[in-house]
């Protein structure tokens, strides 16, 4: 079946820390991948996505990279801020007679310290 | 930028009632979802709508669930008899054509059930 594993968390990290939250997915077909973040009393927001192997995406500072032959799609940031503090998950779609359906992850809660 | 709107943002309701959610997605989607979390589990997928009619539902969602889109704009979630296990976050969701296209959510509605 289809399914996303994301790093355990809560993740506390200083302000200008390297971040890094690891996902991996299993899937059937060949997945759209996306990454959506849901800041405190929000709903979710799509961060970034990649909709095949290779192809990176990229939104505020935010990378990840979707790679078939590992199966994961990490995020990653060079230099965290305190406002980026909030959940987020890791979701693959599947697309079935148009209608996409996402598949997400645990949520990973990040908190930035000053 | 036009958002998805969900309301009530709390609801609180006694077990056996019954509940309507109410969303008003994108206004040119044309594809339209719930998804729910409970608390400190993932987001799951409930069920898919399109060109009036339910195009994919999860195991989730048995009898006790419906969804309608009465006037073209609103997107309802009912619940006919809540128990205590339907506590939740539920997220609407609308896309705007089909295929890779991103999902955009709402703030969710909380729904607890006492």
């Amino acid at each position: 079946g289809n399914s996303v594993t994301q790093m355990e968390g809560p993740v506390t990290l200083s302000e200008e820390a390297f971040l890094t939250i690891n996902c991996t997915y299993t899937a059937t077909g060949y997945p759209s991948l996306f990454w959506y973040v849901q800041y405190p009393g929000e709903g979710l927001q799509l961060l970034l996505k990649a909709t095949k192997a290779d192809d990176k995406g990229s939104n505020k500072g935010f990378e990840a990279t979707y790679r078939k032959e590992t199966t994961s799609f990490h995020l990653e940031k060079g230099s965290v801020q305190v406002s980026d503090s909030a959940v987020y998950f890791c979701a693959l779609s599947i697309t079935r007679q148009g209608a996409q359906k996402l598949v997400f992850g645990q949520g990973t809660r990040l908190t930035i310290n000053p | 930028e036009p958002e998805v709107t969900q309301t009530p943002s709390h609801q609180v309701t006694q077990m056996g009632q019954e509940v309507i959610l109410r969303c008003v997605p994108i206004s040119n989607h044309l594809y339209f979802y719930w998804y729910r979390q409970i608390l400190g589990q993932k987001v799951e997928f409930l069920v898919s709508f399109y060109n009036n009619e339910i195009s994919e539902k999860s195991e989730i969602f048995d009898d006790q669930f419906s969804v309608e889109r009465p006037d073209g704009s609103n997107f309802t979630l009912k619940i006919r008899s809540t128990k205590l296990e339907d506590s939740a976050m539920y997220f609407c969701a609308s896309m705007e054509t089909g295929g890779r296209s991103p999902l955009h959510f709402g703030n969710g509605t909380r729904l607890t059930v006492t």
